[in-house]
């Protein structure tokens, strides 16, 4: 199947500071990709659905301002945590479509990954 | 709105016994449902979804729209079965034309020997 890789798989930082996570498909394009946060022993709560060429699509509650998301092409799109504080640290999953066979567009889930602001 | 329910956050059977991880949805369009799986240290991953009505690794589950449910059903457990499963409803974000998938919360199987 296809897949879907984020980098970093864990990243500590200071409170204040940004941290950009990346979501590529590795080898099939996706013009849409999601965003979800998942804290511990919790669901997954989609954040956003990044549109490649255009503006991230924002879930409400969400911050656009605090989470920016940049879809720079087919195959990558970037969630930056900006102005990182502890409530922030949580375990981020993307996810990218992929055509299959039938008529849904099965779900390719990123590894997550996990961020801890100090 | 959109909404998943999973009753149950934790379930235990033993090895060979019938398991049942219930899902109820609400949702005003026409439901397209899912089940992820996640097995211990890795990423969460596609069980099954209802309009393929297919049997993966022994899992079944019907989609009862009278009902609004989505259970997800097995005959014997297997240890292997072990892992952290979601319902999770494809629906369209209110208000758009983009669709997203909603989850339950999960329930955890653990499949004792």
């Amino acid at each position: 199947g296809a897949v879907v890789s984020q980098h970093p798989s864990w990243v500590i930082c200071k409170s204040g500071t940004s941290v950009k996570i990346e979501c590529r498909s590795l080898d099939f394009q996706a013009t849409t990709m999601f965003w979800y946060r998942q804290f511990p022993k919790q669901s997954l709560m989609l954040m956003a659905t990044s549109n490649e060429g255009s503006k991230a699509t924002y879930e409400q509650g969400v911050e656009k301002d605090k989470f920016l998301i940049n879809h720079a092409s087919l195959t990558l799109s970037t969630l930056t945590v900006t102005s990182a504080h502890p409530e922030d640290s949580s375990f981020y999953i993307c996810s990218a479509p992929s055509l299959t066979s039938g008529s849904s567009n099965e779900q390719f889930f990123g590894p997550g990954t996990r961020l801890t602001v100090l | 709105a959109q909404r998943v329910t999973q009753p149950e956050k934790l379930l235990s059977v033993f090895k060979g016994a019938p398991v049942e991880l219930k899902c109820n949805y609400s949702y005003s369009g026409s439901p397209e449902l899912f089940w992820y799986v996640q097995y211990s240290r890795q990423r969460l991953q596609l069980l099954l979804r209802h309009i393929s009505r297919e049997s993966i690794k022994g899992f079944t589950a019907d989609l009862n729209k009278g009902e609004t449910s989505f259970h997800l059903k097995k005959p014997f457990a297997q240890e292997e079965d072990s892992a952290m499963y979601y319902c999770a409803l494809k629906g369209l974000r209110s208000g758009g034309s983009n669709y997203k998938l909603t989850f339950g919360k999960g329930t955890l199987l653990t499949v004792n020997p």
